[in-house]
């Protein structure tokens, strides 16, 4: 079963801040990873979507790599700014399923 | 925006009560999934469906049975609740599996 972790849990930076969020995986031989943010009480939205074959895609102010043999994915947010202040997921895709983490739970200062 | 609706947004039972939830889609994507969401586990795969009439069973199944008669709708039915269903669950589609995940907004579900 694949086991999916995101660390840090919780993450507090004040507005202007470059981050990096962390997904690990156990299980390498995946389809895909998506990215995703859920602002509180709603549901989830799509982010970033990486292929297996790819190492990095981006989407504005957001880059997310993809290092399948070791099992990583990163999320990059560059400048960051109050609205981006949401938890994010990563979700591998296996099969016909995907896996998701508890997420990072992002608070942006202003 | 995808156009997934759930239905109902809201509700609260009683344990022993039969509880249909309904997901709606209009993008006539292939694969629909029901997920649950409890604090500390993240989302859970509960049944999916990859065409109509064709579904199988996601890690935490039990309890839950689920219907796909038409492309466009999935039903999630918790045959008799239990307080341990009371969750937020939520709806996804993707094209092709496991293609691009849209979710749905979340039905709340309280069970007393």
């Amino acid at each position: 079963k694949q086991e999916v972790t995101q660390i840090p849990a919780a993450l507090s930076v004040p507005e202007g801040e470059n981050l990096v969020l962390n997904c690990s995986f156990t299980d390498s031989a995946i389809y895909n990873l998506q990215w995703f943010r859920q602002d509180p009480g709603k549901g989830l939205t799509s982010l970033l979507l990486i292929q297996s074959s790819q190492r990095e895609q981006t989407s504005g102010r957001l880059n997310a790599s993809l290092d399948k043999s070791s099992g990583r994915s990163t999320l990059y947010i560059a400048a960051s700014q109050p609205g981006d202040s949401a938890t994010y997921l990563c979700a591998p895709g296996v099969g016909n399923q995907f896996y998701f983490g508890t997420g990072t739970s992002l608070t942006v200062i202003p | 925006d995808a156009g997934i609706t759930q239905s109902p947004r809201h509700k609260v039972t009683e344990t022993g009560t039969p509880v249909t939830l309904r997901c709606h889609q209009t993008e006539n994507h292939r694969y629909m999934y029901w997920y649950r969401q409890d604090p500390g586990h993240g989302l859970r795969l509960i049944h999916y469906s990859y065409g109509v009439k064709d579904t199988d069973k996601g890690e935490v199944s039990d309890g839950y049975s689920v219907s796909r008669s038409k492309t466009e709708d999935f039903l999630l039915t918790l045959e008799s609740a239990t307080s341990s269903q009371t969750s937020v669950y939520f709806c996804a589609i993707s094209e092709s599996g496991p293609g691009e995940l849209f979710f749905g907004e979340g039905s709340r579900l309280t069970v007393l």
